[in-house]
C-alpha cells in the first residue's frame, strides 16, 4: 500500500495566529513530500517540494517565511501557515514519493483550513 | 513547454453509458503518465500509472490506454459512485508533476 495521512483533516483559526499541517506516510519511507494548495473547482498548485533533512524549495509566488516547511523524518512533514490570513483559506494537500521511486505521488486526504 | 490538457471539462452520463475520458499531453521525454480520481473535499486518489505507448491498465469499470501524444481513460458501465473529477499528471522536466484541469464526471442513477 501507500497510505498518506495528514492532520487535522479541518481546523479554523483566527487571523495572525499560525496554525500546523501535519502529512505523515504511514506505510513507506518518502525522501520527498509536496505541499499543494487547492482552490474550489481548480487543479491543485504546488507549493513546495520538501525533502528529508534540506530545505523546502519553494514554487514562485509562495512567501517561504509564511508557509514554514520541516521534513524531519523519512515519514513525516509538517506545513506551518504563520500569521495566517483569511486570504490563506483554502485546502491544503500533501503527497510523497516513496523512497526508491521517483515521481510517483501518493496523496493525503487534504486539510481545510478556514481563517476567521 | 510541457502541458496537459483534459477534455471534456465535464461529463454527464447516465448509468450503464460508457464513454472515455481523453488527456494529451506535451512533454520532452515521458516518465510516466499518471491517473487519479478526485472526490469532492479529497485529497487525489491514486489510479494508475502508464508508462509506454500501447500499454493499457484496468481497475474494475476503468481502464486507461496511452499513446504517444493522449491517454484515455475509458470507463464501462459507469455507476453513481463513479462520480468524481478524474485528473491526469505526467512528470515535467524537473519532476514536478504537471496537471490536467480535470474532467468531472457526473453519473446519474
Amino acid at each position: 500500500g501507500a497510505v498518506v495521512s495528514q492532520h487535522p483533516s479541518w481546523v479554523i483559526c483566527k487571523s495572525g495566529t499560525s496554525v500546523k499541517i501535519e502529512c505523515r506516510s504511514l506505510d513507506f519511507q518518502a525522501t520527498t513530500m509536496f505541499w499543494y494548495r487547492q482552490f474550489p473547482k481548480q487543479s491543485l498548485m504546488l507549493m513546495a517540494t520538501s525533502n528529508e533533512g534540506s530545505k523546502a524549495t519553494y514554487e514562485q509566488g509562495v512567501e517561504k517565511d509564511k508557509f514554514l516547511i520541516n521534513h524531519a523524518s523519512l515519514t513525516l512533514s509538517t506545513l506551518t501557515v504563520t500569521s495566517a490570513h483569511p486570504e490563506d483559506s483554502s485546502f491544503y494537500i500533501c503527497s510523497a514519493i516513496k523512497t526508491g521511486e521517483r515521481f510517483e505521488q501518493y496523496f493525503g486526504p487534504g486539510t481545510r483550513l478556514t481563517v476567521t | 513547454e510541457d502541458q496537459v490538457t483534459q477534455s471534456p471539462e465535464a461529463l454527464r452520463l447516465q448509468e450503464g453509458e460508457s464513454s472515455s475520458l481523453n488527456c494529451s499531453y506535451t512533454v520532452s521525454g515521458l516518465r510516466g503518465l499518471f491517473w487519479y480520481r478526485q472526490d469532492p473535499g479529497k485529497g487525489p486518489e491514486f489510479l494508475f500509472t502508464l508508462y509506454s505507448a500501447g500499454e493499457e491498465k484496468e481497475k474494475e469499470r476503468l481502464k486507461a490506454t496511452l499513446t504517444k501524444k493522449e491517454s484515455f481513460l475509458h470507463i464501462t458501465a459507469p455507476k453513481p459512485e463513479d462520480s468524481a473529477t478524474y485528473l491526469c499528471a505526467v512528470p515535467g522536466n524537473t519532476g514536478k508533476l504537471i496537471f490536467g484541469q480535470g474532467t468531472t464526471l457526473q453519473v446519474k442513477p
